[in-house]
């Protein structure tokens, strides 16, 4: 059972359409990450949410954090191929000694055709 | 700046052989991180480590070990290379003070066991 669960798996779409990812869990998290990852590469961040509720803009990309700090989602204006990629999201679990594990969804492959 | 450096890129085992992936960090940072990346499964973690000396077992530990003598370093071994370790390995690092969980990767090692 994934603690994460990102969808859709993969999206297709036209250059200039609008696409939104989820990410959902059953758990609250204190903070939720999402990366993207081009082919070769590894992920980068992107941007991070803290605070339900939270909405945060990073040029044509919107994040929002659920009230419940239990789900998240990214919203893609006016998509171009730039933005293929994969789409991860990830959220810190506790270890029993107390240490921070950043856990992944399996991520959104993103596809966007000129 | 280098950030993250992984070696090698690319390698091909035969089923027994052994190896070592290679990580290193310039950034000072205590955390690190060995995930494996398989088509649609996301990253699972393998080990980490909270610093030098210390490492502990992730979700899927199985059939690899490392170690952790510096701050910089963070090597993976594979001590009998099976089909099933075929993968995209990817090294993570990320500083103490951030226990929102947000990791720099490095490029990832692509290895291939036949």
């Amino acid at each position: 059972t994934q603690l994460l669960e990102q969808s859709p798996q993969f999206l297709s779409i036209q250059e200039g359409e609008n696409l939104t990812v989820y990410c959902n869990s059953s758990s609250v998290f204190s903070s939720l990450q999402w990366y993207r990852q081009e082919p070769g590469e590894g992920p980068v961040l992107l941007v991070t949410v803290v605070t339900g509720g939270e909405v945060k803009k990073l040029k044509r990309l919107t994040f929002q954090f659920g009230d419940a700090r239990k789900d998240s989602s990214l919203h893609i204006t006016a998509a171009q191929p730039g933005d293929t990629g994969l789409y991860l999201c990830a959220g810190p679990t506790t270890q029993s000694g107390g240490s921070y594990i950043p856990t992944f969804g399996r991520g959104t492959s993103l596809i966007v055709h000129p | 700046n280098a950030g993250v450096t992984q070696t090698p890129k690319f390698r091909i085992l035969k089923i027994g052989q052994s190896m070592t992936l290679q990580c290193t960090q310039d950034m000072n940072h205590n955390y690190m991180y060995w995930y494996r990346q398989d088509p649609g499964m996301g990253l699972k973690l393998i080990y980490y480590s909270v610093g030098a000396g210390i490492t502990d077992k992730g979700e899927v530990p199985n059939g690899y070990n490392v170690s952790r003598s510096t701050t910089e370093d963070f090597p993976l071994r594979l001590e009998l290379a099976a089909p099933s370790q075929t993968s995209v390995y990817f090294c993570a690092s990320r500083p103490q003070r951030a226990n929102t969980g947000e990791l720099f990767f490095g490029e990832g090692s692509r290895l291939t066991v036949l």
